[in-house]
């Protein structure tokens, strides 16, 4: 089974505080994405990666930075932590391979629900 | 361009009786479509998804979804629904995009089963 884990299940953090939350997935997936998930807004897409040290911008990259130096990790970065930015934070990861359709599913962490006080 | 909307925010149903989430699309490509289901403090998981092939599209847990074109649509359905259904449920659709596969998600359907 593929494994996506998160390095914190929930945070607490004060304005202005530099904050790294972390994602690591086990299945060599190429593809890896973070989002974030409020109430009645679904998810939305922050940044993804889809190779070591190749990363685009997402629907809502402001106010946030990614690092990916290793396949099987990527960092979401809150360089100044917001009010704004208290929110639950989802990681996924995704294959390229085309075999089977496989590369369409999007396998998620369980999450990390920050709260910026 | 794409979007996704969830025409119900709450649905409620009875132990035993159907569920209809609805869930209507739209996209520049011809587009791959996916539910998702998050129970309470869990992650995402997928339940059934379209990649152009069969229109009627079955998934786990009884579960299933058609695909229709002219109505742009892509409604999930259980015939019987089961407590453990309670959930928020998702309707996705995939960006048509050389590198990576960028989502783009419904604002979700909270789905309560009372006894």
């Amino acid at each position: 089974d593929v494994k996506v884990t998160q390095s914190s299940r929930y945070l607490v953090k004060r304005t202005g505080e530099k904050v790294f939350l972390e994602c690591v997935q086990d299945m060599d997936h190429e593809n890896m994405f973070w989002y974030r998930q409020d109430p009645g807004l679904g998810l939305r897409l922050i940044y993804f990666s889809y190779d070591v040290k190749m990363k685009e911008k997402g629907d809502i990259p402001e106010g946030y930075s990614v690092s990916r130096e290793k396949k099987e990790r990527f960092s979401l970065i809150l360089e100044s932590a917001s009010t704004n930015q208290t929110s639950m934070y989802l990681c996924a990861s995704s294959t390229s391979s085309l075999a089977g359709g496989s590369q369409e599913t999007q396998y998620f962490g369980p999450g990390t629900r920050l709260l910026v006080l | 361009a794409q979007s996704v909307t969830q025409l119900d925010s709450h649905v409620s149903v009875s132990e035993g009786t159907p569920v209809l989430l609805r869930c209507n699309y739209s996209s520049s490509y011809s587009p791959s479509l996916f539910w998702y289901v998050q129970h309470p403090n869990k992650g995402l998981q997928l339940l059934l998804k379209y990649t152009s092939a069969a229109t009627l599209v079955k998934g786990i847990n009884g579960f299933e979804a058609e695909f229709k074109k002219s109505e742009t649509s892509f409604h999930l359905t259980k015939p019987s629904a089961h407590m453990s259904d309670a959930a928020e449920y998702f309707c996705v659709v995939r960006s048509f995009k050389a590198a990576g596969n960028k989502l783009t998600f419904g604002g979700g359907t909270r789905v309560l089963v009372k006894p």
